[in-house]
C-alpha cells in the first residue's frame, strides 16, 4: 500500500537532548513537509523539500534541522536548540501537478522529561 | 498577507442536523482550497480540493463549495462517525506551502 510512514509514533526528549523523527514515502512524490500541531492552532510549516539533496525554512525552523539525501525520506531533527518542542509533529508528501494535494502520516507526538 | 479563518471553533449537532462550516481566506492568486478530516492522535485525511469560484465538491455527507473570499463545508444529516475536527488550507499561486484554519471541532451526538 502506498503512503507516508512516520516513527516513532510516540518520543520522549530528555534536557538538551537532539532526537531525530522519521519519514518515509512510497508515493513517489517529489515535495515533502514537516508540520508541527499544538492544541487551539492550525498547522505550521517547519521545513519543506521540493527535491532531493534541497530544503527550505518554513515558518518556525528554529531549533530544527532537516536532510532530504533520498526521494523517500526527510527526516527531522529537534536539537536542543528548540526549548519548547513537546508537540504532534506531521509529514506530509505533495503530489505535484494540477492537483497539488498533500498526504499526510499519522504524526508523532513528541514530549519532554 | 495571505491568512485562513474557520468558524465556529467549535460545532454540537444532534444527529440528523445539517450544518455549515466556514473557512474565510485571503491569498494572493489562490491555486487552491483544500478540506481534510483530522481525528484526534491521527494525520489529516483529505476530503477535497476546490480550484476556482463556483466549484463544488460531494462526497457521502459532505459537500464543498467555494468562492472568491470563503469555502462552505456543507454536512447533511450528520451521524455521530462524523465527529472530528475538520481543517481548511490554502495553497497561493506559485509556491509549495500551504497555510491552515486552527480547524472546527465537530460533535455530532446521538
Amino acid at each position: 500500500d502506498g503512503g507516508i510512514t512516520q516513527s516513532p509514533k510516540y518520543l520522549f526528549r530528555k534536557e538538551g537532548q537532539n532526537v531525530t523523527l522519521s519519514c518515509e514515502q512510497n508515493l513517489n512524490h517529489d515535495a515533502m513537509y514537516w508540520y508541527r500541531q499544538d492544541p487551539g492552532q492550525g498547522l505550521r510549516l517547519i521545513y519543506y523539500s521540493q527535491i532531493v539533496n534541497d530544503f527550505q525554512k518554513g515558518d518556525i525552523a528554529e531549533g530544527y534541522s532537516v536532510s532530504r539525501e533520498k526521494k523517500e525520506s526527510f527526516p527531522l531533527t529537534v536539537t536542543s536548540a528548540q526549548k519548547n518542542p513537546t508537540a504532534f509533529y506531521l509529514c506530509a508528501s505533495m503530489e505535484e501537478g494540477r492537483k497539488n494535494i498533500q498526504y499526510f502520516g499519522a504524526g508523532t507526538r513528541l514530549s519532554v522529561l | 498577507e495571505d491568512q485562513v479563518t474557520q468558524s465556529p471553533e467549535a460545532l454540537r449537532l444532534q444527529e440528523g442536523e445539517s450544518s455549515s462550516l466556514n473557512c474565510s481566506y485571503t491569498v494572493s492568486g489562490l491555486r487552491g482550497l483544500f478540506w481534510y478530516r483530522q481525528d484526534p492522535g491521527k494525520g489529516p485525511e483529505f476530503l477535497f480540493t476546490l480550484y476556482s469560484a463556483g466549484e463544488e465538491k460531494e462526497k457521502e455527507r459532505l459537500k464543498a463549495t467555494l468562492t472568491k473570499k470563503e469555502s462552505f463545508l456543507h454536512i447533511t444529516a450528520p451521524k455521530p462517525e462524523d465527529s472530528a475536527t475538520y481543517l481548511c488550507a490554502v495553497q497561493a499561486g506559485g509556491t509549495y506551502k500551504y497555510i491552515f484554519g486552527t480547524g472546527t471541532r465537530l460533535k455530532v451526538l446521538a
